[in-house]
């Protein structure tokens, strides 16, 4: 069975510090990826997403970068977090069959920034 | 403007009681999904509905799609308090290599016991 990871669960980081979360997929093969954001328990903001390693598309202009060196991990960073770059971040894989597109969330990562 | 609309935003209940939340858009979609969320957790699949009109039930929970597959609503029979959690409904536009799913801003239930 597939099973989707993320680390850490928690970060307090100061504001200016650089970030690195990672999202790693076991039980599948060359797996599209997502990175999304959730800000105070809400609807889900889309950041990057990849469908092969070291392909990176990203949905919106941001003070973040993603990279995927291996086929099952992709990890979200940034040089010098901002305040506004606290919230709740969503690592998910996919699987499309036919019209059904199915995604698979990882438990997240809350990060703070103060 | 918001792809996916979903209401209501916020819903408390009593236990029992039944209930059903929208997810709306101007524009079709080939499947669209519901998620619950719990607080801390991510998103967890419910269901996916890919043919207009179609109507899926999972125990307590009935989903349908619209005809049109532009919209869809999720209908809880006698609800308990496990039920509580952020409901999200997401979708895939078009067909071919478009595999994003848009995820409209939920509606946070709450089921008091």
């Amino acid at each position: 069975s597939q099973t989707i990871h993320q680390w850490p669960a928690t970060l307090v980081q100061p504001v200016g510090s650089p970030l690195s979360l990672e999202c790693t997929v076991e039980g599948t093969s060359n797996p599209n990826l997502y990175w999304y954001r959730q800000a105070a328990g809400r609807g889900l903001q889309l950041l990057f997403y990849s469908v092969g390693i070291g392909q990176i598309s990203s949905e919106v202009p941001q003070n973040l970068s993603a990279s995927r060196p291996q086929d099952r991990q992709f990890i979200l960073s940034s040089k010098k977090l901002l305040l506004s770059d606290s919230g709740f971040y969503l690592c998910a894989w996919s699987v499309r069959q036919g019209r059904r597109e199915t995604q698979y969330f990882g438990p997240g990562t809350r990060l703070l920034v103060l | 403007t918001q792809l996916l609309e979903q209401s209501p935003q916020f819903l408390s209940i009593q236990e029992g009681e039944n209930l059903t939340v929208y997810c709306n858009s101007s524009s079709v979609f080939s499947s669209l999904q519901w998620y619950r969320q719990e607080p801390g957790e991510g998103p967890v699949l419910l269901v996916t509905v890919v043919t207009g009109g179609e109507v899926k039930k999972l125990k307590r929970l009935t989903f349908q799609f619209g005809d049109a597959r532009k919209d869809s609503s999720l209908h809880i029979t006698a609800a308990q308090p496990g039920d509580t959690g952020l409901y999200l409904c997401a979708g895939v536009r078009g067909g071919g290599s478009n595999y994003k799913l848009t995820f409209g801003k939920g509606t946070l239930l709450t089921v008091n016991p």
